[in-house]
């Protein structure tokens, strides 16, 4: 059974700084490409950034880009997201998602979901 | 900054069919990108339905059909049930973008 679970969110000052964590587990982890999905409380959800399986490309959405970076230990079978900058917008549950090839790709799908971490950016 | 566009609610009694657009553009849907469909129930996180279009993964009822026309998906929910209130998102690629794209998301709810 494809187990994502994610943690390290918590309350951050705006300006401040977070890694948030995904510990993955029931899949071949190094094959396999791996997203981060936000969703603000309330609103919609929002593709964040993608990693292919040996963490050689990284794709971000266009509100991360140059704040937020994304990486991967295969040997631990975990992503993370170092988010830097954070605005109050940033506040928002991230959720792991699990793609279904090696890369970020046009026809791609996120097949498993964590429960998600909230990330809360306010003074 | 959902780049693709869905109807904020639909609705229906028990029994009915409802259905769920998902416009795009020619970056995503109009270049024949597959698109997806994610069932979201309160407090909980999403969970796949449908995806290449109209294919359906093991577990969900066949009450849940996918179907493409030009730059437009539609999701159909056929049979509706008081289960099946949730939101609803589409999710697809787009090219200018070079990532995923979700949709706007729609808000079934069983009369």
């Amino acid at each position: 059974e494809v187990q994502l679970v994610e943690s390290g969110g918590g309350l951050v000052q705006p300006g401040g700084s977070l890694r948030i964590s995904c510990s993955a587990s029931g899949f071949t982890f190094d094959e396999i490409a791996m997203s981060w999905v936000r969703q603000a409380p309330g609103k919609g959800l929002e593709w964040v950034s993608g990693i292919s399986w040996n963490g050689a490309r990284v794709d971000y959405g266009d509100s991360a880009k140059g704040r937020f970076t994304m990486s991967r230990d295969n040997a631990k079978n975990s992503v993370y997201l170092q988010m830097n900058y954070l605005r109050v917008e940033d506040t928002a549950f991230y959720f792991c998602a699990k793609d279904v090839g090696p890369t970020t790709a046009g026809h791609n799908w996120f097949e498993s979901w964590g429960q998600g971490t909230l990330v809360t950016v306010s003074s | 900054q959902s780049v693709l566009s869905q109807p904020p609610s639909v609705s229906g009694a028990p029994g009915q069919r409802v259905t769920i657009s998902c416009t795009g553009t020619s970056s995503n849907i109009g270049a024949n990108y597959d698109v997806h469909w994610y069932q979201q129930l309160p407090g909980t996180a999403p969970k796949l339905v449908i995806y290449g279009i109209n294919k359906r993964p093991s577990g969900v009822p066949d009450r849940f059909s996918g179907s493409k026309s030009a730059t437009t998906v539609s999701l159909a929910i056929t049979g509706l049930q008081t289960e099946d209130e949730a939101d609803y998102y589409c999710q697809s690629y787009d090219s200018s973008l070079s990532g995923y794209v979700f949709g706007t998301g729609t808000k079934v709810s069983v009369l």
